[in-house]
């Protein structure tokens, strides 16, 4: 299976940038596919899409949001950061079934 | 728009089985498959397996198979995972999800389905 590294936890102060990073344990890419995703999970809901194939916003989601990189390594961006975005951020790629996740960034204030 | 709106919570006992259902609205049920994704306490997401609905295909997770049977009711666009043989490990929350055909991201969640295995 392929595995997906995180780090746990991210701090941020309010109106800053916050980069999430994701690691392949291998690529994640076909061709000009990027086949990884982000997901935002806040207590107590489902998880949410945020990113698809590594650049694509989901349908709804802020600009502030945004997503980057290919084979190996992908970063979820946010910029600026408001009070509403602390929750914890998962990736998951779709390249080789299984499919898997990260084990999620929790994003916290400074 | 598009829901997924999942049964209710469960509390079983070691050895049992548990059915919980998917209902889908707001969409065409079989122009996408439905996904089922495991999260227990305070932990990440693990991919269960997949069904197509129109077709009834299925994918399983080798560390599901066994565990988990997938089924569907097209005429009511309702998606079922029935868990069996359950230990308190299969405690956790269940939740499905959408993905377009051909793509395996989700774009859309259920609320998830709380169970508790125990004595």
């Amino acid at each position: 299976d392929i595995v997906l590294t995180q780090s746990p936890a991210l701090a941020v102060s309010l109106g800053q940038r916050a980069t999430i990073s994701c690691r392949a344990s291998q690529s994640v890419s076909i061709s000009r596919y990027n086949l990884m995703h982000w997901y935002q999970q806040k207590p107590g809901q489902q998880p949410k899409l945020l990113i698809y194939r590594a650049s694509n916003l989901a349908s709804g989601i802020p600009a502030r949001f945004s997503g980057s990189g290919s084979g190996t390594d992908f970063t979820l961006t946010i910029n600026p950061v408001q009070a509403d975005d602390i929750a914890t951020y998962y990736c998951q790629q779709s390249r080789e079934s299984p499919p898997t996740f990260g084990a999620g960034t929790k994003l916290e204030l400074k | 728009q598009v829901q997924l709106q999942q049964s209710g919570a469960e509390l079983v006992k070691p050895g049992s089985s548990v059915k919980m259902s998917c209902k889908a609205s707001g969409y065409t049920f079989t122009s996408y498959y439905i996904y089922w994704i495991k999260q227990r306490p305070g932990q990440g997401l693990e991919w269960i397996g997949r069904i197509g609905p129109g077709s009834g295909d299925t994918n399983y997770n080798e560390k599901f198979k066994g565990k988990a049977t997938f089924t569907v009711d097209k005429s009511s666009s309702t998606a079922y995972m029935q868990l069996s043989s359950l230990t308190p490990e299969d405690t956790a929350v269940y939740y499905c999800a959408r993905s377009p055909l051909y793509s395996s991201y989700l774009d859309y969640w259920g609320q998830g389905v709380m169970v508790t295995v125990s004595s």
